[in-house]
């Protein structure tokens, strides 16, 4: 079963506004990803974060990681019409296979120009 | 070459038809995985080869037949499907490292669309 929950799960917005994604999860992690599905379309991995971290970036992404509470956010800043997807949590178990992830349900994201 | 590719784009096929999926990467990745798909619904995980041996199988029937004849190549193989399988099915790699450094960061295909009438 899928534990990820993303919330919201639409989300619209204006161009050049930011958006931000919630994740929580209910496992301890190894790590825990984020990936964008342009409709119809292969998944592309967007940034990792490692259980040990807190925040990262990558470009008008940022990304934190909070393991007390079991959730993360992804912030997208400055959003553009081309961010249009769906965007996933994908959690990798601490001490679980190297190779599953666990995939949230997804928020859909959709930027107005 | 950063892209794993998947053929055909689209399938359409009968209960009582055989077709098999294709997936390639040539990014020296050693673990490859097949996911399906339906609509407005995450992925989920059917297989995984690592080093071109099985090494996960979410359960999923037997109608599903997954070969691993090369580290560069995936085929799924398909054979009495019903309609309720009909789904966007996704191939993806990843490098393999050993425990916890696994990060395991996946690259996506484009993905099968099949129809199962």
């Amino acid at each position: 079963s899928q534990q990820g929950e993303e919330d919201p799960q639409a989300l619209s917005i204006q161009e050049g506004e930011n958006a931000t994604m919630n994740c929580s999860y209910k496992t301890s992690i190894n790590n825990l990803q984020w990936y964008r599905q342009n409709s119809g379309r292969g998944l592309v991995h967007l940034i990792l974060i490692r259980s040990n971290e807190r925040e990262k970036h990558s470009g008008r992404l940022r990304v934190t990681l909070d393991t007390s509470k079991k959730s993360s956010s992804l912030l997208i800043t400055a959003s553009r019409a081309a961010d249009t997807a769906s965007y996933f949590c994908a959690k990798r178990d601490s001490g679980g296979s190297n190779y599953k992830l666990t995939f949230g349900k997804g928020t859909l994201l959709t930027v107005n120009p | 070459d950063t892209e794993v590719t998947q053929t055909p784009k689209h399938l359409v096929m009968g209960m009582t038809n055989k077709k098999s999926l294709k997936c390639e990467q040539h990014m020296g990745h050693r673990a490859m995985y097949w996911y399906k798909q339906k609509a407005k619904k995450p992925p989920e995980l059917m297989f995984v080869y690592s080093y071109e041996k099985l090494s996960i199988n979410e359960s999923v029937p037997s109608r599903f037949s997954p070969e691993c004849p090369n580290s560069s190549l995936l085929n799924l193989h398909l054979h009495a499907l019903q309609p309720e399988d009909s789904a966007l099915y996704l191939c993806a790699s990843s490098q393999v490292y050993a425990g916890e450094r696994s990060y395991n960061e996946q690259f996506f295909g484009p993905g099968t669309r099949l129809t199962v009438l």
